[in-house]
């Protein structure tokens, strides 16, 4: 069945270090690969998307690398400040269906 | 620029009530769908229409309908409410009939009781 998955549900970093947020998705046909990030009580904000015709795409202190092999989709975050916190999704496209299909999410948490 | 706008933002019902929630997408974006987040997992896709046209629909029951306007607004209606209704509604608006470029609301916070 279709299935976006997370590897953690929380993750705690220091400001200033690096954060790698995990997914797992089921469903090879799958072509395109969003990460939202979800503030407490707003919706979903677009982070950065990649193709599966790619393996990384870069944004601003963010890096999404997707490997196809494994389904395996991640999320690097650079310099992790405060207001990265927030609950991450990745969510995952069937063009034929036109709908997202959103994982679980991973809450991150920044230590001072 | 104004976002997408949800109204209202929370919302209390009683079990067996109906509810109408309201989305108004981006100025110029056609196609709006619908998402329904449960506490502590991801949304799940309800509807999508486009041009005034369903062009998707989730696993949701019938007692979940939508329609979308002329201007291209777009109203979500929940029948027979039971108390796993309770949830986030998201509607979400992007220019073409594509999952490309969503952008989303705030979400309604409907509770069940």
């Amino acid at each position: 069945g279709e299935s976006v998955g997370l590897h953690l549900p929380t993750l705690s970093v220091q400001e200033g270090d690096n954060s790698i947020i995990n997914c797992a998705y089921s469903n090879s046909a799958s072509d395109y690969f969003i990460w939202y990030k979800q503030e407490s009580g707003k919706g979903p904000q677009f982070i950065i998307d990649i193709r599966s015709n790619m393996d990384k795409r870069q944004g601003q202190r963010v890096t999404v690398l997707l490997n196809k092999t494994v389904k395996h989709l991640s999320l690097q975050i650079a310099a992790t400040q405060p207001g990265d916190s927030a609950v991450y999704f990745c969510a995952e496209i069937h063009q034929g269906a036109q709908k997202l299909v959103f994982g679980q999410g991973t809450r991150l948490t920044i230590n001072p | 620029d104004a976002g997408v706008t949800q109204s209202p933002t929370h919302l209390i019902k009683t079990r067996g009530q109906h509810v109408t929630l309201r989305c108004s997408p981006i100025s110029g974006h056609k196609s709006v769908s619908w998402y329904q987040q449960v506490l502590g997992q991801g949304p799940q896709f309800i509807f999508q229409y486009y041009e005034k046209e369903e062009r998707g629909r989730g696993n949701f029951p019938d007692r979940f309908s939508a329609r979308q306007f002329p201007n291209y607004s777009s109203e979500l209606n929940v029948n027979a409410l039971l108390l796993g209704d309770s949830a986030l509604y998201l509607c979400a608006s992007s220019l073409v009939w594509a999952t490309e470029g969503y952008t989303f609301g705030s979400g309604t916070r409907l509770t069940v009781v």
